[in-house]
């Protein structure tokens, strides 16, 4: 079974510039999780996604916005990009009937230079 | 789940010794503890749980123990080997609508 997939690896972007990472759950997962790991910072809950609907979000920001789509990958997308958004972006997945296990992908560094 | 600590931040210990990591939460309706490992390069994994229904549960050399009165678990690594040194993070799932926090993460070095 695959895990969960996020691409790309690393993404370059400049100040102002806008990003877009995409994660791919594990199949028969419906919800999928957003969360930005800056270095020192742990990890910071941004998003989370079900059934097509987002159903919470954290303490960011609405230049952090995303989606996802019918076959329950999802989008993070990321405007005006910020110098201090440069983190590892982690999405993670799981089952609707026991979301407590979130599986994690190994996520997209982005550097905002 | 709003908030959760974690420590020691940082845990250096011989190859072969035991390693206690610890959280404290601050929700008494919290009832799912997780422990997730992250390895350089890698996203976080599941390594073990606890419901509050139950004071401890082991998995070979891992070990959680639940402490609801004083609301904290620990994580306990016996004989520890150096492919235990990685980020462990402690997290309580019940911050409402699946906004899951994790603590601030104990980064584990295990010296041969």
């Amino acid at each position: 079974e695959a895990g969960v997939t996020q691409s790309p690896t690393h993404l370059i972007k400049t100040r102002g510039q806008q990003a877009t990472l995409r994660c791919s759950p594990i199949s028969g997962h419906t919800s999928v999780y957003w969360y930005q790991q800056a270095l020192g910072l742990g990890l910071q809950f941004l998003l989370w996604y079900d059934e097509g609907e987002e159903r919470n979000r954290g303490n960011f920001p609405p230049r952090f916005s995303g989606r996802q789509f019918p076959n329950y990958s999802s989008e993070l997308n990321v405007n005006a990009l910020e110098l201090e958004d440069s983190a590892l972006y982690l999405c993670a997945s799981s089952r609707r009937t026991a979301n407590e296990k979130l599986f994690f992908g190994s996520g997209t560094q982005l550097s905002v230079l | 789940g709003e908030n959760v600590e974690q420590h020691p931040s940082t845990l250096s210990v011989q190859e072969g010794d035991s390693a206690v990591i610890k959280c404290t939460y601050s929700d008494s309706a919290s009832n799912y503890f997780p422990w997730y490992k992250q390895e350089l390069g890698k996203g976080p994994q599941l390594i073990i749980d606890i419901r509050s229904n139950v004071g401890e549960k082991k998995d070979q050399r891992i070990a959680v123990t639940l402490n609801k009165t004083a609301k904290h678990f620990s994580l306990h690594i016996t004989e520890t080997q150096p492919e235990d040194s990685a980020v462990y993070f402690c997290a309580d799932p019940s911050g409402g609508y699946q906004k899951v926090t994790f603590g601030i993460g104990t980064k584990l070095q295990v010296i041969p």
